[in-house]
């Protein structure tokens, strides 16, 4: 079974520059979370998706982050414009549904650098 | 939100050591789970443990949901063994299903 997807691994751009990630989860997952991990601390949910709706988007930057998931399957979390502050490794994960004993698998992160 | 708190932060161990990870937590939780981040950044799931104690080779894990603990024992550690552990929950509190991680226990394993 093929695990989750992401690209790119690794990303430098400049403050007020705009980047995207894309993220394929495992086939037949319902379930796909954006977290960030900021160096030091540990993953920070940023946002939930059930299919292609949204389920808890309280903690993303709306200002300045935006994430879709149009079909349902893959998603891309967009940063326009990046602020210094948001260098992280910003990781995908999924899983088969939304409930309390679904494990989460997590794809390798894409590692960005605002300079 | 929910506060997870892991200790020891660092610990370093020499191959073939036991040692036992502790994650507190603040609130009732409904989910809790135990991960291993590797030195390139995979988070690994090692178990889903909101209550008792499971076992998987070298690694068990015990919750007390009434006390608000978890426990990881890592046995005969090895040199792969090393990374960071995430103990991380999900409270009913919260009324979502997003995982609340603590901050980890970076494990340095030793030959």
């Amino acid at each position: 079974e093929a695990g989750v997807a992401q690209s790119p691994r690794y990303k430098i751009i400049e403050k007020r520059q705009s980047v995207a990630f894309w993220c394929n989860p495992i086939s037949g997952h319902a379930t796909l979370y954006w977290y960030q991990q900021i160096l030091g601390q540990g993953p920070k949910l940023l946002i939930q998706f059930q299919n292609n709706g949204v389920v808890d988007d309280s903690q993303l930057p709306k200002d300045r982050f935006s994430a879709e998931r149009l079909k349902g399957v893959d998603s891309t979390l967009k940063i326009q414009p990046a602020k210094l502050e948001d260098s992280a490794v910003y990781l995908c994960a999924s899983s088969l549904g939304q409930g309390a004993a679904d494990t989460q698998y997590f794809g390798p992160g894409t590692r960005l650098t605002v300079l | 939100g929910i506060q997870v708190e892991q200790s020891p932060p660092d610990l370093i161990l020499q191959e073939g050591a036991n040692s036992t990870l502790r994650c507190n937590f603040s609130d009732s939780v409904n989910n809790l789970q135990w991960f291993h981040q590797n030195p390139w950044g995979q988070l690994i799931n090692l178990f889903y443990i909101p209550s008792g104690t499971k076992q998987n080779g070298r690694l068990s894990a015990t919750t007390v949901a009434t006390e608000r603990y978890s426990l990881l024992y890592i046995s005969s550690s090895q040199t792969t063994d090393s990374g960071v552990y995430f103990c991380a929950v999900m409270s009913y509190s919260t009324g979502a299903n997003n995982l609340f991680f603590g901050t980890g226990t970076r494990l340095t394993v030793i030959p």
